[in-house]
């Protein structure tokens, strides 16, 4: 079955810590976007790619990093600079027209 | 202001209830609008999915899209305990990239 496949499920980061999430998608799309989820604020977009091995900034970028050096992967690092990080994190990929498909996302907590 | 605006509830109905979900914008030019259901700790799933305005139905989910006044709507019909969930609202200008509510939490009470 195709679909969009998110990993780890859960993430712990310690202080100062760097962590990358995984974004795998087997859909052929050409668009995939990282979304951040907090209680009351709905989602907010991260970064997006339309094309392979270019991205641009959502509304709130600082503090993360993403690579797309293949159409099906999309890892997003989420660095030290992003002092607030403990979310719900959901990855989607989509083709013109027909909306978005998500992963089931990754809870990530700072310790 | 914020360019979708969904009131996140919570909503609290009977089975068997008629639930109307609501959102309002402020960009003219969105075109197209997705309902998505989310459970808890899950991913969103997309229920319905129009372009302009007008009404689809699919099952027991009627989304109806009034372009006028900025204002779309999900109607769940014989409302089951297991749409208790999130609902977001979503729309696009493009197709691509969209512009999310907040999501209205719904429980349906046995």
């Amino acid at each position: 079955d195709g679909g969009i496949t998110q990993s780890p499920k859960y993430l712990f980061r310690k202080e100062g810590q760097n962590v990358t999430l995984s974004c795998e998608q087997n859909l052929n799309h050409d668009a995939m976007y990282w979304y951040r989820q907090d209680p009351g604020q709905g989602l907010r977009l991260i970064y997006y790619s339309q094309i392979v091995n270019d991205f641009q900034k959502g509304d709130i970028a600082e503090g993360y990093s993403v690579s797309r050096e293949k159409k099906e992967s999309f890892p997003l690092t989420v660095t030290s600079a992003q002092k607030n990080p403990t979310a719900f994190y959901l990855c989607a990929s989509s083709i013109e027209g027909r909306g978005y498909t998500f992963g089931s996302g990754t809870r990530l907590t700072v310790v | 202001q914020k360019e979708v605006e969904q009131d996140p509830g919570p909503l609290s109905v009977p089975e068997g209830a008629i639930v109307s979900l609501n959102c309002t914008y402020s960009n003219s030019a969105f075109q197209y609008f997705m309902w998505y259901r989310q459970y808890s700790r899950k991913g969103p799933e997309l229920l319905m999915y129009t372009y302009s305005s007008g009404n689809k139905e699919d099952g027991r989910f009627t989304a109806q899209v009034d372009k006028s006044s900025k204002y779309i709507s999900l109607f769940i019909r014989d409302s089951q305990p297991s749409d208790s969930a999130t609902y977001l609202c979503a729309m696009s200008t493009l197709g691509n990239q969209f512009y999310f509510g907040t999501g209205t939490s719904l429980t349906v009470i046995p």
